[in-house]
């Protein structure tokens, strides 16, 4: 079985100020690692995902996470936050297994507020 | 091509009654999940399905919720007799058949039982 942990249930930071977002699975099987983004009253966009290869991933809007494989981590990262990044941030986790479902675990989330 | 599709966004219940969610997947989509949002959590899994098959169950209560996923026609998420605390976001995602594919969620529909 799986589980995800995301340890900061609210972030607040400074606009333009780095953040990073902690998420740390467990898994006895490989798994594929996905960051998701829920403005409010809104369903979830995903933002990253982690298959396999190159364990830097990239999103298009400036966030970034690492695969870690040895500290079971895939943290979310932005050099630079916007107010406009305000918003609930969740990790997830799927199992790889070719007979599985695929179906998520989520961390409960992280809120993100920008401050000005 | 649209995005997943849900109806209706916003659906009041009083205590007793049913409520049915319906979930529309993207074009091309035959797998889909629903998960469950209560206030101020994480989603939990409720149920897998592909066409005309209950695949898994396992976060689904076991009185009172059902889900098909028809041949024809979008899924649907029923709850019998609701209770308050069935008050919740209830989201649908839908895959496609590669199985590394990232599921597309629909915005949810929000349930208020009173």
């Amino acid at each position: 079985a799986q589980s995800v942990t995301q340890l900061d249930s609210q972030v607040p930071v400074f606009e333009e100020a780095p953040v990073e977002l902690r998420c740390n699975y467990s898994s006895s099987v490989s798994v594929y690692l996905f960051w998701y983004v829920q403005y409010p009253n809104q369903g979830l966009q995903l933002l990253l995902k982690y298959l396999s290869g190159s364990t830097l991933v990239e999103s298009i809007n400036g966030f970034e996470a690492e695969f870690n494989k040895s500290q079971t981590s895939f943290h979310l990262r932005k050099p630079s936050v916007h107010i406009s990044d305000t918003a609930e941030y969740f990790c997830a986790v799927s199992a790889t297994s070719t007979s599985g479902t695929y179906k998520y675990i989520f961390g409960t989330g992280t809120r993100l507020k920008v401050l000005a | 091509n649209a995005g997943v599709m849900q109806n209706p966004r916003h659906l009041v219940r009083r205590r007793g009654q049913e409520a049915r969610l319906r979930c529309s997947p993207m074009k091309g989509h035959s797998h889909v999940y629903w998960y469950r949002q209560l206030p101020e959590e994480g989603l939990k899994f409720m149920v897998y399905l592909q066409k005309e098959n209950i695949i898994d169950e396992s976060g689904m209560p076991k009185e009172r919720f059902s889900a098909e996923f028809p041949k024809e026609g979008p899924s649907i998420l029923r709850i019998q007799q609701v209770v308050r605390g069935d008050s919740a976001a209830y989201f649908c995602a839908s895959r496609t058949e590669l199985k590394s594919s990232e599921q597309y969620f629909g915005p949810g529909t929000r349930l208020t039982v009173t």
